[in-house]
């Protein structure tokens, strides 16, 4: 069966500095996959896809940027973190059974 | 921007149905209904979804109108661990699509004792 690994679960940043979220799948090859961010109260919001190795697409342009280096893993980073970045994120993957499968979440706080 | 409209929240009464209403007027013939729920602080599960036909499964059951342009999420005998935002989607199947998609608000489903 196809799992969705996200780390780290709560994080908390000071203001300017460098963010790393890492996020990898197993049991499936080339997915789809996806970084949602959830302010709190609010709806998910997509920041950014990927269909394969290499292929990044950004929704927001903001403060934060995404790779995937291999196919199984997709990261998102920052280089100076600001205060609005704080949020809830998801990595996510899409699958033909069940659409979206979401990791457990990181819970990022910016001071 | 999320292409379905639910209402922000709904209470039912623990043991009751809980039938949660989402419409999507602009659905494309090739666009699945997906329904997921996020309990605080944790990632959305999914529920169910379906093309054109009623579908049940262990957790719930899904009613799409025959014009699809609406469906209802029905969950049969609700508990209080039911408590949590429900999202009702709409996309393509395949996992090639691309899709923008953002999750709207949801609905704030509260299970009362």
């Amino acid at each position: 069966s196809q799992t969705i690994h996200q780390w780290p679960a709560t994080l908390v940043q000071p203001v300017g500095s460098p963010l790393s979220l890492e996020c990898t799948v197993e049991g499936t090859s080339n997915p789809n996959l996806y970084w949602y961010r959830q302010a709190a109260g609010r709806g998910l919001q997509l920041l950014f896809y990927s269909v394969g190795i290499g292929q990044i697409s950004s929704e927001v342009p903001q403060n934060l940027s995404a790779s995937r280096p291999q196919d199984r893993q997709f990261i998102l980073s920052s280089k100076k973190l600001l205060l609005s970045d704080s949020g809830f994120y998801l990595c996510a993957w899409f699958g033909l059974n069940y659409g979206y499968t979401f990791g457990s979440g990181t819970r990022l706080t910016v001071v | 921007d999320a292409k379905t409209t639910q209402p922000t929240s709904m209470d039912c009464a623990e043991g009751r149905a809980a039938n949660l209403p989402c419409n999507h007027s602009t659905i494309s013939g090739n666009e699945y209904v997906y329904w997921y729920r996020q309990i605080h602080s944790q990632g959305p599960q999914y529920i169910i979804h379906g093309l054109k036909n009623n579908e049940t499964n262990e957790m719930a059951s899904l009613i799409i109108t025959e014009d699809r342009k609406s469906s209802t999420l029905i969950l049969p005998h609700a508990t209080l661990r039911d408590t949590a935002v429900y999202y009702c989607i709409v996309r393509v199947a395949q996992a090639e699509g691309n899709e923008k998609l953002t999750f709207g608000t949801g609905t704030r489903l509260t299970i009362i004792p």
